[in-house]
Order: C-alpha cells, then structure tokens, then sequence
C-alpha cells in the first residue's frame, strides 16, 4: 500500500453530533487496514484492525467498515462527545509496512 | 495490553550535537522496531526497520550515518540523531511490533519532538 488518504483533514463538530470520516487506499496489494486514535503527548491507541472486504468492527459508540474491492474505509462515532477529540489515524498494512494517511482531526465543542 | 515507553518526550539541542530517543518495550518482546518521522503537516513516514541483534533497514532517502538505530535486546531500541542540524527538527516516534498478535500488533510510543537550534 503506498498512498492512504484521509478525509476530511479536520473536522469540527458539537457535542452529540454523530460523525463519519473517510479513508481510501489502493485496493491491489491490500492485506490490512488499521485504524488508530491518536490524543496529543500521547501513543496512538489502536482501534480496530480489518482485514476482510465487508468487515465491519465497532468499539463502543465508534465503529469501521471495509471495503477491499474500492478501496475505503469509514470510520463513525456515534453521539460524539468532548474526550472524542483527537487524531484519527487510518494505516494500511502491507506486509510488514504501515503507511499512514495523514489523520483527521476531530475536535468536539461541549 | 502492550506499552512502548519512548524517551525523552521532548528535547531540545544545538546543531552539531548528538541526541539519542530509547523505546522501551514494557510487557513484551518486540522482535521490530520501526522509526517513523513527521514533518509538520505531513504523514508518518516511515525512517527505519530494526531487528533485534540485526542492522537496521532504512528508507530511501534516510542516512544510516546520521541516524543511528541500535535494536541491542527484545526490550530496547535506541535512535540517535548524529551531527543534528535544524532541518532535523521533526515528530519522532517508534512502533513495536509484536507478532504474537497478527495484523493488529503493533504498539506505539508516545513520541519525541526534537527541536535543533
């Protein structure tokens, strides 16, 4: 995988606002797709892995789906709340690579 | 669950001096360790690959002489920033890779802003 694409960069949204951001990636050569949550001074915090065209993976008011064929990802949260805030980061697995798309920045107003 | 611990989180040095980052891996063996560096508004761009007992893998494009990475045990890697020069000011951070896990090990430390003045 050599280019994973996120959008949008940032995004703001209030309090309860439920959210979609959205990954691309090449389809051929596809072996993973991670996502990662990811707050300033701190390690990025794994989400979800998926590795199956249709997977779809939820963790809380957040959830993922894949699909392989075209090549994206979702990722939503659901009634986005202020400790939302962060860095959503989509990596696509290769192999033993990670390439990383360039994050989406969440910010949530109370 | 797994933890990479990276020091220091933040430093700052003169040019021509010699920084070194440590990732410590807390409650695993990480067999890899990869260097990952981002520039201010860019992605994670992968730097290097180290085995542990083995010579590091860089990235085209990255000097083996001016960053120096030492995979010495299964707990620790070190990156060294030789001879820095301001235009090494970047967001460093390491990821562990823990193949007991599959797909979905890999562990990340916090991070390292270096700032060369």
């Amino acid at each position: 995988i050599l280019n994973v694409e996120q959008s949008p960069q940032s995004l703001h949204v209030q309090e309860g606002d439920s959210t979609n951001f959205t990954c691309s990636f090449p389809s051929s050569n596809f072996y993973a797709l991670h996502w990662y949550r990811w707050e300033t001074a701190k390690s990025p915090e794994a989400l979800f892995v998926m590795t199956l065209n249709g997977d779809e993976k939820k963790k809380g008011r957040i959830s993922a789906t894949l699909n392989t064929k075209e090549g994206y990802s979702y990722l939503y949260i659901k009634g986005s709340q202020p400790e939302d805030s962060a860095t959503y980061l989509c990596v696509g697995g290769a192999g033993n690579m990670l390439t990383f798309g360039g994050g989406t920045r969440l910010m949530v107003k109370p | 669950g797994a933890v990479v611990s990276q020091h220091p989180s933040r430093v700052i040095c003169k040019s021509g001096t010699s920084v070194k980052i440590e990732c410590r891996s807390l409650d695993f063996q990480a067999t890899t360790m990869f260097w990952y560096r981002q520039f201010p508004k860019k992605s994670l761009m992968l730097m290097a690959t180290s085995n542990e007992g083995s010579k590091a893998t860089y990235e085209q494009g990255v000097e083996k002489d001016k960053f120096l990475i030492n995979h010495a045990s299964l707990t620790l890697s070190t990156l060294t920033v030789t001879s820095a020069h301001p235009e090494d000011s970047s967001f460093y951070i390491c990821s562990a890779r823990d193949y007991r896990q599959g797909p979905r090990g890999y562990t990340f430390g916090s991070g390292t802003r270096l700032t060369v003045v």
